[in-house]
């Protein structure tokens, strides 16, 4: 079965640092990856995602993510944090096999952020 | 353009209650998801409707269900609640649910708390 990992369940950084979040699949193909955000008490909002093509895709709110297909990675950056980055950060994967793929996100455990003065 | 929409935002429930959430989804989307999320489980999903038809179901007892309407409004009903139950319930919606093409995007959540 496909899964997830997010090796860094909280990260602290600076206000003005730079910011690289990770996250690993498994999955015999090449999933469809997302990088979602959620505020507390918030439902999640879409980043950026990465279907196929240019393996450096641009997200919102100066968002940014790498697909490495050899080393089964997402990982999400940000050159320069700001205070209102502060959240919890999802990776997910999805895939376009029918059945039990429809609608269906798998996501990992989530990274929470922590941004200081 | 609205987003997705869930009604109620907050609930509490005793146990052995039941309980409906609902959720509306950007016009024009046809897939409706729900995903539950604990603390202890992360986010986790439930099923997946698609034309009135449930086409995937993660697992989960039998307590859970939902159904979806021809407008694509959805209704997820747990029966029997039990204290486990108390979640983040989130709705999420995209056109055609083939999440290799498409994209889900998330309702606000509803917060059920089981007594």
């Amino acid at each position: 079965a496909q899964s997830v990992t997010q090796p860094d369940i909280h990260i602290t950084v600076s206000e003005g640092a730079s910011l690289e979040l990770r996250c690993n699949y498994s999955y015999g193909a090449t999933p469809y990856l997302f990088w979602y955000v959620q505020s507390p008490g918030q439902g999640l909002q879409l980043l950026l995602k990465y279907f196929s093509g240019d393996t450096l895709v641009q997200g919102i709110k100066g968002f940014e993510a790498e697909f490495k297909r050899s080393q089964s990675s997402f990982n999400l950056r940000k050159p320069s944090v700001h205070w209102s980055d502060a959240a919890e950060y999802f990776c997910a994967v999805g895939f376009n096999a029918g059945g039990t793929s429809y609608g269906k996100l798998t996501f990992g455990q989530g990274t929470i952020l922590t941004v200081h003065p | 353009k609205a987003g997705v929409t869930q009604t109620p935002r907050y609930l509490i429930k005793t146990r052995g209650q039941q309980v409906t959430l609902s959720c509306s989804p950007i016009s024009g989307h046809r897939s409706v998801s729900w995903y539950q999320q604990t603390p202890g489980q992360g986010l986790q999903f439930l099923f997946e409707y698609f034309s009135e038809t449930q086409r995937n179901k993660g697992n989960f007892p039998g307590r859970f269900s939902g159904r979806q309407f021809s407008n694509s409004r959805s209704e997820m009903n747990v029966s029997t609640l039990e204290l486990g139950d108390s979640a983040l319930y989130l709705c999420a919606s995209s056109r055609e649910g083939r999440l290799g093409l498409d994209t889900q995007y998330f309702g606000p959540g509803t917060r059920l708390t089981v007594l």
